[in-house]
């Protein structure tokens, strides 16, 4: 079965960009989305088909995906962004990447 | 408002069985499939099945096949998963999803309830 691997932890300080990467065979072939998890809460859609902003995402939140490698970028980090993310992909059945912990410092 | 409310879990034997239900408003729910995704106690995101619009196409995860059944009544807007033979592993919290597509595959999900509790223990 397909495999996504994030890093366990990423952190960033307050106001510069955060980069969380999401790696699989081929995986700029795909279509990923990305999903933001606060504590306590459901995830939320921040990212869909590699680079498209749900309405009432911030401009912050973008996305790119090529090669062996997909992205979401978090520009100006903010204290609220602190967050699990996941990355998520349909490929045979949904897949969904261990998740990365953002720490915004 | 798209709103999606999950019901129906607790705690559970080993080889017991639940039902979840996930109540949907706010959009045509006939329309759009809908997922369950579970997440382990402090773990990531597990998908576990997957209904099309009309209910007639399903599929589910590996760990569950052939213990858990995905089913919808479009006339209660009302999406279920009947759980059975419960394992300690099945622990987590529930949540149900809507697909972001209409008549899409359930493959993107852009709305998800609050999650329900479900914990199979002696």
């Amino acid at each position: 079965s397909y495999e996504l691997t994030q890093p366990l932890s990423v952190s960033v300080a307050l106001g510069q960009t955060a980069r969380i990467t999401c790696g699989g065979n081929n995986i700029g072939s795909k279509n990923v989305h990305w999903y933001q998890q606060k504590p306590g809460q459901a995830p939320v859609l921040v990212i869909y088909r590699d680079s498209n902003r749900p309405s009432g995402i911030p401009e912050r939140f973008s996305g790119s995906n090529s090669g062996n490698t997909a992205t979401l970028t978090i520009s100006r980090a903010q204290a609220g962004d602190e967050a699990d993310y996941y990355c998520q992909l349909w490929d045979s059945s949904t897949v969904f990447g261990g998740g990365t912990k953002l720490t915004v410092l | 408002e798209v709103q999606l409310v999950e019901s129906g879990g607790g705690l559970v034997q080993p080889g017991g069985s639940l039902r979840l239900s996930c109540a949907a408003s706010g959009f045509t729910f006939s329309s759009y499939a809908m997922t369950w995704v579970r997440q382990a106690p402090g773990k990531g995101l597990q998908w576990v099945s997957v209904i099309s619009g009309s209910g007639g196409s399903t599929d589910y995860a590996d760990s569950v096949k052939g213990r858990f059944t995905i089913s919808r009544d479009n006339s209660k807007n009302t999406l279920y998963l009947q759980m059975n033979s419960l394992r300690a592993e099945d622990t987590a919290v529930y949540y149900c999803a809507k697909d972001q597509v209409v008549g899409g595959t359930g493959f993107l999900m852009d709305y998800w309830g609050q999650g329900i509790q479900v914990t199979v223990s002696s």
